[in-house]
C-alpha cells in the first residue's frame, strides 16, 4: 500500500547550520507530495508541495524536489533559525486514494542558538 | 479570513462519557477529515467526508463516530467505546474540483483540540 517514511528524530541543530530531513516513499500511480509543519501546540500548516516528478517546492527558505527514481522527497534548509523549531510531516497524495493523505511519523526539529 | 476553526482548544471527559469535538470551516471545501495525533507519533485518520451526508472510516474508526449534515461542519464524537482516547485531534479540509476528486488538493488544517481523561 501507499506509504511515507520518514527520518527518524529528535534533530538537533545549531544556529545556521544545514538541514536535512529524509522522506521516502512508496506509492501506485503518481503522487503528490507534501511537507507539513507544526509548531508547538497547533494544527499543521502546509510548508511546501510538489506534484509531478523533478518538481521542486521552496518556501522560507526550505526546498523539497520530487525524485521519482529515487521515490524520495527530502526537506532541505541552508541555514535554520530558531524559529524553525518544529515537527516537519512528509505526506503523500495518490489518484489511488482520492483526497486521502499518508503522513510519516513526523520529525522534531530543536535550533538552538 | 478564511480557515478552519476547532473547539475548544482542551476538553476533559469522565468515564464512560462521550464528547464532541467541533470543526467548522469557511473554506468553501466539501471534503474534511479527523486525524489523531499520539505524543511523538504521526497522524492517524479517523475519518473523512467528501461531501454532506456522506462519510467514511478512517484506519482508527472505533469507538468514533460523525456526522456531515453540513458543508461547512464535521464534528466528532469520541464515545465510552474509545478506551484510550488521550490524544491531540486535529481537523482539515480540501478541495474537491468540478465534481470529480482531484487528487493534487492541499488540506488545510484547524489548530487542534486536546482531549484529556480524568
Amino acid at each position: 500500500g501507499d506509504s511515507v517514511t520518514q527520518m527518524e528524530g529528535p534533530v538537533t541543530l545549531s544556529e545556521e547550520a544545514f538541514l536535512t530531513i529524509n522522506c521516502t516513499y512508496t506509492a501506485t500511480g503518481y503522487p503528490s507530495l507534501f511537507w507539513y509543519v507544526q509548531y508547538p501546540g497547533e494544527g499543521l500548516q502546509l510548508l511546501l508541495k510538489a506534484t509531478k516528478a523533478d518538481d521542486k517546492g521552496s518556501n522560507k527558505g526550505f526546498e523539497a524536489t520530487y525524485r521519482k527514481e529515487t521515490t524520495s522527497f527530502h526537506l532541505e534548509k541552508g541555514s535554520v533559525q530558531v524559529s524553525d523549531s518544529a515537527v516537519y510531516f512528509c505526506a503523500l497524495l495518490t489518484s489511488n486514494t482520492g483526497n486521502q493523505f499518508y503522513f510519516g511519523t513526523g520529525t522534531s526539529l530543536t535550533v538552538i542558538p | 479570513d478564511g480557515g478552519i476553526t476547532q473547539s475548544p482548544k482542551y476538553l476533559f471527559r469522565k468515564e464512560g462519557q462521550n464528547v464532541t469535538l467541533s470543526c467548522e470551516q469557511n473554506l468553501n471545501h466539501d471534503a474534511m477529515y479527523w486525524y489523531r495525533q499520539d505524543p511523538g507519533q504521526g497522524l492517524r485518520l479517523i475519518y473523512y467526508s467528501q461531501i454532506v451526508n456522506d462519510f467514511q472510516k478512517g484506519d482508527i474508526a472505533e469507538g468514533y463516530s460523525v456526522s456531515r449534515e453540513k458543508k461547512e461542519s464535521f464534528p466528532l464524537t469520541v464515545t465510552s467505546a474509545q478506551k484510550n482516547p488521550t490524544a491531540f485531534y486535529l481537523c482539515a479540509s480540501s478541495a474537491i474540483a468540478g465534481g470529480r476528486l482531484r487528487w493534487n488538493q492541499t488540506q488545510y488544517f484547524g489548530p487542534g483540540t486536546r482531549l484529556l481523561v480524568l
